[in-house]
């Protein structure tokens, strides 16, 4: 599997859309980007994933770049319950390729 | 609808030391996956089960083994425990086998002293 590459943190204050982004410039044709976020205390929550195209859900968007080297996770109105590490993972396409966890991005939403 | 449940919460055991670790998955999901989270690091995958075989292992010593059993719960037991050994030990459950949509439990905390 590709490897990513996150900032180590950042914040944002409530309200604000916090942009969290993701290098992934090995990535091959057929890989998909993940993203889960683990809240202090909890096990990893599963947010949202895409191959090429943009992808919304009611938790966030996933901007992918046309040449798929990088994406940005986009939670758009971030509140205090947003505070959690957030993973960036490139997995294969077949159902045995492992979620290959990183050191995650640690989100801090300040009131 | 109750999630992936496992026990104990929290453990402590001695270097030397054997320890069993359980997980009920969601209802109606017939794969487990186990993975160690130290501390500071993201989770790391130990193995998956499905319909109660071993269909995936990370690299990790044949001191850490695992089980399914026929409801679909599952056990992941240490030998020889380490004191490398304390970390969050997490249990994913998925509808069928491989890694689409896992939903993790709490974790169990695991101290070697």
């Amino acid at each position: 599997d590709a490897k990513t590459t996150q900032p180590t943190s950042m914040d944002c204050a409530e309200g604000r859309a916090a942009n969290l982004p993701c290098n992934h410039s090995t990535i091959s044709g057929n890989e998909y980007v993940y993203w889960y976020r683990q809240i202090h205390s909890q096990g990893p929550q599963y947010i949202i994933h895409g191959l090429k195209n943009n992808e919304t859900n009611e938790m966030a968007s996933l901007i992918i770049t046309e040449d798929r080297k990088s994406s940005t996770l986009i939670l758009p109105h971030a509140t205090l319950r947003d505070t959690a590490v957030y993973y960036c993972i490139v997995r294969g396409a077949g159902a045995n390729s492992k979620l290959t966890f990183g050191k995650g991005i640690t989100l801090s939403v300040r009131p | 609808d109750a999630g992936v449940t496992q026990s104990p919460t929290h453990l402590i055991k001695t270097r030397g030391q054997h320890v069993t670790l359980r997980c009920s998955p969601i209802s109606g999901h017939k794969s487990v996956s186990w993975y160690q989270q130290v501390l500071g690091q993201g989770p790391q995958f130990i193995f998956q089960y499905y319909e109660k075989e071993e269909r995936g292992r990370g690299n990790f010593p044949d001191r850490f083994s695992a089980r399914q059993f026929p409801n679909y719960s599952s056990e992941l037991n240490v030998n020889a425990l380490l004191l490398g050994d304390s970390a969050l030990y997490l249990c994913a459950s998925s509808l069928e086998g491989g890694f689409y949509e896992q939903y993790f439990g709490p974790g169990t905390r695991l101290t070697v002293t």
